[in-house]
């Protein structure tokens, strides 16, 4: 199976903050990575797919980079309602894989 | 707006079974593969199984495989976890999910259920 390691597992950012975080694959997984938001007692919400591809209604400041085992997902500007957990996932072999997320909390 | 709701859920003791079912809507139900996700209480996202479109293919995960069967009915546009042999370790929000129409991964998610596999 292909292992996701995100980093870091927890940070602390204050309203208007660049947040990054990463991900990386045990194997090459192409640009087969996605990213997720999930608040608190919430339902995940797709962020990214491919790596790069932002879902239709996500605000911009949500990005994706990264091809092959490393990759980022970069928040422009933090803002009150991105404080979340988030998690990154290869879509590209079976069995799909999650990273054990990085939870955002308020400075 | 998709709709994917989730029912079913509820506890059940040790080597029991139980069956999840989710009701999809506002979308065309048949040109989707569909999944299940869940999530153990103060952890981390673990995928389950997928379907294909019509039904013919599935794929699974190492915990669940030879236990859990997902199935669905697209003229009833639903989808269904059936799940034997249950075992503590399953206790989680299991999570009904879309593909997007491309087949990439998880688009929409639904609320969830609760399954507690306790005696």
């Amino acid at each position: 199976d292909i292992q996701m390691t995100q980093s870091p597992s927890s940070l602390s950012a204050s309203v208007g903050d660049r947040v990054t975080i990463t991900c990386r694959a045990s194997q090459d997984i192409s640009i087969h990575l996605a990213w997720f938001q999930q608040r608190p007692g919430k339902a995940p919400k797709s962020l990214i797919y491919t790596g790069s591809s932002v879902r239709s209604g996500v605000p911009t400041r949500f990005s994706g980079t990264g091809y092959g085992t490393d990759f980022t997902l970069i928040i422009s500007s933090l803002q009150p309602e991105d404080f979340a957990t988030y998690y990154c996932q290869q879509h590209g072999t079976y069995p799909y894989t999650f990273g054990q997320g990085t939870k955002v909390e308020i400075k | 707006d998709v709709q994917l709701v989730e029912s079913g859920g509820g506890m059940v003791q040790p080597g029991g079974s139980l069956r999840l079912s989710c009701a999809a809507s506002e979308f065309i139900f048949s040109s989707h593969w569909m999944s299940w996700v869940r999530q153990a209480p103060g952890k981390g996202l673990e995928w389950v199984a997928n379907i294909r479109r019509d039904g013919r293919e599935t794929y699974y995960g190492d915990p669940v495989k030879g236990r859990f069967t997902i199935s669905r009915d697209n003229a009833e546009n639903s989808l269904y976890l059936q799940m034997n042999s249950l075992r503590a370790e399953d206790t989680a929000v299991y999570y009904c999910a879309r593909i997007d129409i491309w087949g990439h991964t998880f688009d929409y998610w639904g609320l969830g259920t609760l399954v507690t596999v306790s005696s």
